[in-house]
């Protein structure tokens, strides 16, 4: 049961073109979404997060989109770089007591130059 | 400034040995997470504490134990390692909102041959 699916599995973009990373969900509790930038050979690090009050937050050359009614948020990376070069993974959570995370499968970025 | 530290960083094992993963955070923070990372799947959620002294099972519980030691360490268990188990473990911990994030460890791959 995949209750937040990524797309694409991979992605090339050129160096200072835009990179798009698309996320869905299917349950209609969740109420945080983050985005984490892992590299190779280290664990997952926060990028960006937004609540679903907000349907845009940016840091940067990074923004998140999101879509309530569609149940869909997004990752823009502006400006693209080869230090982006990462795997991206989106999630989602409800908050309580003991917030889980829910992560998509993964999106594997390479920034050529 | 740790953060979350995990040992060891890799280990090779035989089918039907056990090991412990150990744990342990300097931030704080009450909550502390098992995932395991596979390729095309994304991160899966194996066991969580919310608080010391609890703890809950995720999505991947099978074959797994868990013990939070105290509210700096939580400890992984494989009672009888299986080839299905070869995986990259990642521990994590957070405040009890997520708004926070998560801090990940460096993760131990680990191999069952």
């Amino acid at each position: 049961q995949q209750q937040v699916k990524q797309s694409p599995q991979s992605l090339i973009v050129q160096k200072g073109g835009i990179s798009i990373i698309n996320c869905a969900y299917e349950n209609t509790a969740f109420d945080y979404f983050p985005w984490y930038q892992q590299f190779p050979g280290k664990g997952p690090a926060l990028l960006i997060a937004i609540r679903p009050d907000v349907s845009e937050k940016k840091e940067g050359r990074f923004t998140i989109s999101f879509n309530k009614s569609a149940k869909q948020f997004s990752l823009h990376i502006m400006d693209s770089q080869p230090g982006d070069s990462a795997t991206y993974f989106c999630a989602a959570s409800q908050t309580g007591t003991a917030s889980k995370l829910t992560f998509g499968t993964g999106t594997r970025l390479q920034v050529t130059l | 400034n740790a953060g979350v530290t995990q040992t060891p960083k890799f280990q090779v094992l035989k089918t039907g040995q056990s090991m412990t993963l150990q744990c342990a955070q300097d931030m704080n923070h009450n909550s502390m997470y098992w995932y395991r990372q596979d390729p095309g799947m994304g991160l899966r959620l194996i066991y969580y504490s919310a608080s010391e002294g609890t703890t809950d099972k995720g999505e991947v519980p099978n074959g797994y134990n868990v013990s939070r030691l105290n509210k700096r360490e939580f400890s992984l268990r494989l009672e009888s390692a299986a080839p299905s188990q070869t995986s990259v473990y990642f521990c994590a911990s957070s405040e009890l909102r997520t708004y926070y994030g998560y801090t990940f460890g460096s993760g131990t791959r680990l191999t069952v041959v």
